[in-house]
This record gives C-alpha cells, structure tokens and sequence, in this order.
C-alpha cells in the first residue's frame, strides 16, 4: 500500500512571497490532515477535511494560510504572504473515515528568508 | 481545548536499560492516546496507541500505560536499542467524526552504547 505523498520535499522562499504544498492521502482514506511542525515542537493541527469538506480550521490562520480538497482526494496548503515564523515542516497526513489511525506523508521543510 | 505535556524533552539511556516518557492531557473526555516515533527527517510513525477502556498495553519492548483518573499515560520501552533513538511523541484525542490529535512537545531519547 503506498503511503501519503507529499511534494515538494523542501521549499525555500523569501518572506512576502507565496507557497503551496501538495498532498496525496492514502487511496480511500476520507480523512486528510494538515500539521505545522515548528523546530523542537509536536505537531499543531492547521486543518482537518472530510471528504472534501472542512471539519476543523480553528487553529489556520486564515489571513495568509488556505487549503482545498476539491475532489475529496488530494489537497493543497497554501501561504501567502510568507513571513519568517513559516518556517516550519508542513506534514500531511489521511486515516479513513471515523478511524483514529493518522498515517503521516514525509512533510514539506519550508524555510522562509 | 486540549493540552498535552510531555516529560522528560530529553533522555539519555544506555543500551539495555529502560526508559520511560510520560504525558499528562487536560480534557478528561480524550479517549484515543498515540504514540508517534519520529526518527530525524523523517515521519512521524504510529508505535502503539492505547484508549480509554484499557490500563495497559504491549507490543514486545514497548508498553504503554493510560491511569484515566490522573490523567496521565505514560510510554515503556524495554532493553532499548541504539535503533530506538528517536524523538517520542504522545498525543490525545476525543475519537468520532472530528478525532483531532493534540501533541506533546516531544521526548528526544538517546540510547548509547
């Protein structure tokens, strides 16, 4: 079974600039994640879609930060504008509907500059 | 919301000794408790997890511990290895239709030899 797929590994951008991340879940997994995971930090929820609809964006800031998941399937995260405090590894992740099991795709390493 | 705390942040064993990482959580209603180990660049990957109805769990050196009145569970890992060098993560969550994990700030665990 392949896993979740991210791209691109790893992004470095200047502050002010835009960015978008992508994501490919598990085939059949409902559920899709999104974390920021800050240097020496757990991972802190930015979204959560089911299907293709958002189940929690409480903690996105929603100025700069936006993600979809048009078909219910892949997704995008995008920032813009970028500032230093971005940087950070933007990991993904799926698990299928109503199940507790996240698997996690190898995350994006953003550095902004 | 919830809020995980995790100690020790860092933990220094020799080979074959055990080690111990703990976590308290706030929300008594959390019921689903993961433990993530994430090796350096790379993702973090599901270990053992444990939930609410259950005091104990093993899987062969690893063993997780959930004591609901305190609010705490806490992770076992026996005659470690150089391989279990990691950082460890816990985390908590309310299983349904919106299971969001909170993690903690993570344990960097270093076995010597």
């Amino acid at each position: 079974e392949a896993g979740v797929a991210q791209s691109p590994r790893y992004k470095i951008i200047e502050k002010r600039q835009s960015v978008a991340f992508w994501c490919n879940p598990i085939s059949g997994h409902a559920t899709l994640y999104w974390y920021q995971q800050i240097l020496g930090q757990g991972p802190k929820l930015l979204i959560q879609f089911q299907n293709n609809g958002v189940v929690d964006d409480s903690q996105l800031p929603k100025d700069r930060f936006s993600a979809e998941r048009l078909k219910g399937v892949d997704s995008t995260l995008k920032i813009q504008p970028a500032k230093l405090e971005d940087s950070a590894v933007y990991l993904c992740a799926s698990s299928p509907a109503y199940a507790d099991t996240q698997y996690f795709g190898p995350g994006t390493r953003l550095t902004v500059l | 919301g919830e809020n995980v705390e995790q100690h020790p942040s860092t933990l220094s064993v020799q080979e074959g000794d055990s080690a111990v990482i703990k976590c308290t959580y706030s929300d008594s209603a959390s019921n689903y408790f993961p433990w993530y180990k994430q090796e350096l660049g790379k993702r973090p990957q599901l270990i053992i997890d444990i939930r609410s109805n259950v005091g104990e769990k093993k899987d062969q050196r690893i063993a997780v511990t959930l004591n609901k009145t305190a609010k705490h569970f806490s992770l076992h890992i026996t005659e470690t290895q150089p391989e279990d060098s990691a950082v460890y993560f816990c985390a908590a969550s309310l299983t349904g239709t919106a299971s969001k994990l909170t993690f903690g700030t993570g344990t960097r665990l270093q076995v010597t030899l």
